[in-house]
């Protein structure tokens, strides 16, 4: 697609349920990467992902967050078991060179747990 | 470990007013230095970028000058429009391999006519 797409663009689910989030890149970009914004808090950097390297998960807030992509392209994040400090708005965004900080974003996806 | 501070805002101005939004950052070796925009209801787009000392980046009548001795990126605009109404994030690229972007927690301008 012309741009980096994310999906839902909006979640509300229960505290205790767990989402998945969605991102897909733009076509031929290695690197991917989440963040989340949170009001007040800027854009924490959750975890990285370029070409067939290990993930960076450093930024991931606790084991009940992980993400995967697949065939270097899609990726999906999951949150277990949501807690009411996760509402956010998880932003993804892709990059064709490594290594460097021009990303692309997606409009991102607004999960609110109730 | 590398951070951005940003000023707080929100800034009001008046169109065709001056905009200063200061930005510092600390950084351990030589990093890149970006400055984003998030326009209502979009996604963050790059604004402008400088990858060295001195280097000035500029981008819609924004600049700005990344100073190494007194670790500043501040973005300025001579004549600011109501179209310029967003957030802007500044962020700083730490030049090693694996690394990823770290943002300043961003500042929200807004401009009336």
């Amino acid at each position: 697609g012309a741009g980096v797409s994310q999906s839902p663009s909006n979640k509300v689910t229960e505290k205790g349920k767990d989402v998945e989030l969605r991102c897909d890149p733009i076509s031929g970009h290695t690197a991917l990467y989440w963040y989340r914004q949170s009001l007040g808090q800027g854009l924490e950097f959750l975890i990285y992902f370029q070409g067939n390297s290990a993930p960076d998960k450093s930024g991931l807030p606790s084991d009940r967050f992980s993400a995967e992509r697949t065939g270097g392209s899609v990726s999906t994040l999951t949150i277990q078991r949501t807690q009411q400090e996760d509402s956010a708005v998880y932003l993804c965004a892709s990059s064709a060179y490594r290594d460097t900080g021009e990303l692309f974003f997606g409009e991102g996806s607004r999960l609110t747990v109730l | 470990g590398d951070s951005v501070t940003q000023m707080e805002g929100p800034v009001t101005l008046s169109e065709e007013a001056f905009l200063t939004i200061n930005c510092t950052y600390t950084a351990t070796g030589y990093p890149s230095l970006f400055w984003y925009v998030q326009y209502p209801g979009e996604g963050l787009q790059l604004l402008l970028k400088a990858t060295k000392a001195d280097d000035k980046g500029s981008n819609k009548g924004f600049e700005a000058t990344y100073r190494k001795e007194t670790t500043s990126f501040h973005l300025e605009k001579g004549s600011v429009q109501v179209s310029d109404s967003a957030v802007y994030f500044c962020a700083l690229f730490p030049n090693q391999a694996g690394t990823a972007l770290i943002f300043g927690k961003g500042t929200t301008l807004s401009v009336s006519s």
